[in-house]
């Protein structure tokens, strides 16, 4: 079974360029996440989904994040304009429940670098 | 203030030895927790959970769980250089139960030497 799936690894733009990052869930999978992993933060969770529906976006850093899930299998987190403080490591996670039931399964994650 | 705080390490303890990793949440309310291992430039994995306090044993890995001190451990025994990794404490926020968040520490790199 193929787990979550990341597009693409690696990127690396300029500032004020958009950048469009992609996953795809497991399969089954109700819940989605986004994260942002840096040395000085951590990893942060940016917005999770529901069955498709945006529930907690509180962690989105500012109006040039926006995140979409059209359908179950697939979800794209936006950032327009880039800016080189953006760059990090984002991974996307699945799970099939919430809370102390769900495991949530990471994908490789997406390392973007913006000049 | 941070949910889940945890020392950024590095541990270095040498092959065959007890590695003692730990982490404290400041919400009283929060009761799920979570250890995910982070090999470098991997993504994170689950290995451990716990809910209640005390002890947790899988294979060589024990979770403790002190919800009065709000302290949580892993403990890794016979710990072997494929252990060496950065070990991320979780913890589900009060009323988070039945959500899907999770609140991580910045991890705690982790080196065992042979």
């Amino acid at each position: 079974d193929a787990g979550v799936i990341q597009s693409p690894r690696h990127e690396v733009t300029e500032m004020g360029q958009e950048v469009t990052l992609r996953c795809k869930p497991i399969s089954g999978h109700d819940y989605l996440f986004w994260y942002r992993q840096t040395m000085m933060r951590g990893l942060e969770l940016l917005i999770y989904f529901n069955n498709n529906v945006p529930i907690d976006d509180s962690g989105m850093p500012e109006d040039r994040f926006s995140a979409k899930m059209p359908n179950a299998s697939f979800s794209t987190l936006k950032i327009q304009p880039s800016e080189p403080r953006d760059s990090a490591v984002y991974f996307c996670a699945s799970s099939l429940l919430a809370g102390a039931s769900g495991t949530q399964y990471f994908g490789p994650g997406t390392r973007l670098t913006v000049l | 203030q941070k949910e889940v705080e945890q020392n950024s390490g590095p541990l270095s303890v040498p092959e065959g030895a007890i590695a003692s990793l730990n982490c404290t949440y400041s919400d009283r309310g929060s009761q799920s927790f979570f250890w995910y291992r982070q090999y470098s430039g991997k993504s994170p994995e689950l290995i451990m959970s716990i809910y209640s306090n005390g002890d947790k044993e899988d294979g060589r890995f024990t979770a403790q769980l002190n919800k009065a001190s709000q302290y949580v451990s892993l403990l890794i025994r016979d710990s072997q250089p494929s252990d060496s990794a950065t070990y991320l404490c979780a913890a589900i926020p009060p009323g988070g139960s039945t959500l899907g968040r999770l609140y991580f520490g910045r991890g705690t790199q982790l080196t065992v030497w042979p």
